[in-house]
């Protein structure tokens, strides 16, 4: 079956910009949970989504945030973009909320902001 | 909030050598703990996971051990093999901000010296 398919694969914005991903899980995947990684860090979460609605939510600024659809298909934006956001964005999906199974992760949209 | 302790950060061990990675948690009510794998460049993988009605768990070369009354779990990597060097990030159950969530360790990079 087909795994989990985020796109861009690559962006790269302007300081100041806004970007949206998206973010495809695996079919019957209800949940969706978003992380930030940067070189040599370790998986910082955003959010998760579960049958459309945001369960959970990371330390991060109102500048993140996301969206569930009814497909499960999930997009996060991120507004007046920074330096510093620069960053391996991975999304992760599971059938049941991720902390009680096995969550299968994307390739991730590597974001450069300049 | 909850949070995972992990360590090392960085592990280096000569090939054929045993690798140790240890994880503490505070939640006694915690009952899933995965642990991911994430090679260079590539998204991160379940590996094993265990849950709290046992205390080990093996896979070939790879076991998993659980301490609910110390409160720790480890991941043990017998006849460590170069495919083996990547960053191991544990996991596992626990509340935030009044809800369940996939709490993450910071990750351990593991160096397999040929």
């Amino acid at each position: 079956k087909a795994g989990v398919t985020q796109t861009p694969r690559y962006l790269i914005k302007t300081r100041g910009q806004q970007v949206t991903l998206s973010c495809s899980p695996i079919s019957g995947h209800r949940s969706v949970s978003w992380y930030q990684q940067t070189p040599g860090q370790g998986l910082q979460f955003l959010f998760e989504y579960f049958s459309e609605t945001q369960r959970n939510k990371g330390n991060f600024p109102g500048r993140f945030s996301g969206r569930q659809f009814s497909n499960s298909r999930s997009e996060m934006n991120v507004s007046t973009l920074e330096l510093g956001d620069s960053a391996l964005y991975l999304c992760a999906s599971s059938l049941i909320p991720p902390e009680d199974t096995e969550a299968f992760f994307g390739q991730g949209t590597r974001l450069t902001v300049v | 909030g909850e949070n995972v302790e992990q360590h090392p950060s960085t592990l280096s061990v000569q090939e054929g050598d045993s690798a140790v990675i240890k994880c503490t948690y505070s939640d006694s009510a915690s009952n899933y703990f995965p642990w991911y794998k994430q090679e260079l460049g590539k998204r991160p993988q379940l590996i094993i996971d265990i849950r709290s009605n046992v205390g080990e768990k093996k896979d070939q070369r790879i076991a998993v051990t659980l301490n609910k009354t110390a409160k720790h779990f480890s991941l043990h990597i017998t006849e460590t093999q170069p495919e083996d060097s990547a960053v191991y990030f544990c996991a596992h159950r626990g509340r935030r901000d009044s809800n369940y969530q996939l709490i993450w360790g910071a990750g351990t990079k593991l160096i397999i010296k040929p």
